[in-house]
């Protein structure tokens, strides 16, 4: 049973206009909440994150919103750049199970010049 | 550089080989992992450790052994492994129980034959 999950597989935008990835989840108990962007060949790297307590985080061109009572999350990329372009994943936290990590399958952004 | 390193980065092994997976981090964190990403699924939690204890074990088969000699070091054994383990292997860090981010390697791309 997925928990985290990334409806769209792939987004294609113009360059300098706003791209938003989406999430959902299923399980209440999450509380953190991170993007990771990944480069083929490579792994994932951490883009920004969320905690539960906030609605809205926001780091130069990134921001995250969380919205708790639709289990669902978004991240918007504005302007979007060519180097933008990659696998975009979703990610969560439950304190029950602290150490791990639950995943969505990712979108696939593509930033088109 | 997210400061987690794995070797080697490629490996091809026959289904009857003995190879291990080596990842490595100096940030000072206290949990490592080992995840499975298959083309269009999630990434597959493995396992965890914490303070060099094993907490995770995702119904992981038997070929997959996991060992955590110290908190900076993390190796996958592997043997008598299948094709369909096929796979990109990464391994992440984490200072665990906060809430913080987990910083990945670049990866094993793992080729069975």
């Amino acid at each position: 049973d997925q928990q985290v999950k990334q409806n769209s597989p792939s987004l294609s935008v113009q360059e300098g206009r706003i791209s938003i990835l989406n999430c959902d989840y299923t399980n209440s108990m999450f509380d953190y909440f991170l993007w990771y962007k990944k480069y083929p060949a490579e792994g994932p790297t951490f883009l920004i994150s969320i905690s539960s307590i906030k609605d809205k985080n926001e780091d130069g061109r990134f921001t995250v919103f969380l919205n708790k009572s639709a289990k669902h999350l978004s991240l918007h990329i504005v302007p979007s750049q060519p180097g933008d372009s990659a696998v975009y994943f979703c990610a969560a936290t439950n304190p029950n199970t602290g150490n791990q990590f639950y995943f969505g399958t990712g979108t696939s952004l593509t930033v088109i010049p | 550089e997210t400061g987690v390193t794995q070797t080697p980065r490629h490996l091809v092994m026959g289904m009857t080989n003995k190879k291990s997976l080596k990842c490595e981090q100096h940030l000072g964190h206290n949990a490592m992992y080992w995840y499975k990403q298959s083309a269009k699924k999630p990434l597959e939690l493995m396992f965890v450790y914490n303070f060099k204890e094993q907490t995770e074990n995702n119904s992981v088969p038997s070929r997959f052994s996991p060992e955590c000699p110290n908190s900076s070091h993390l190796f996958l054994h592997l043997h008598t492994l299948q094709p369909e383990d096929s796979a990109l292997y990464l391994c992440a860090s984490r200072q665990g129980h906060l809430n913080t981010e987990a910083f990945f390697g670049q990866g094993t791309r793992l080729t069975v034959v």
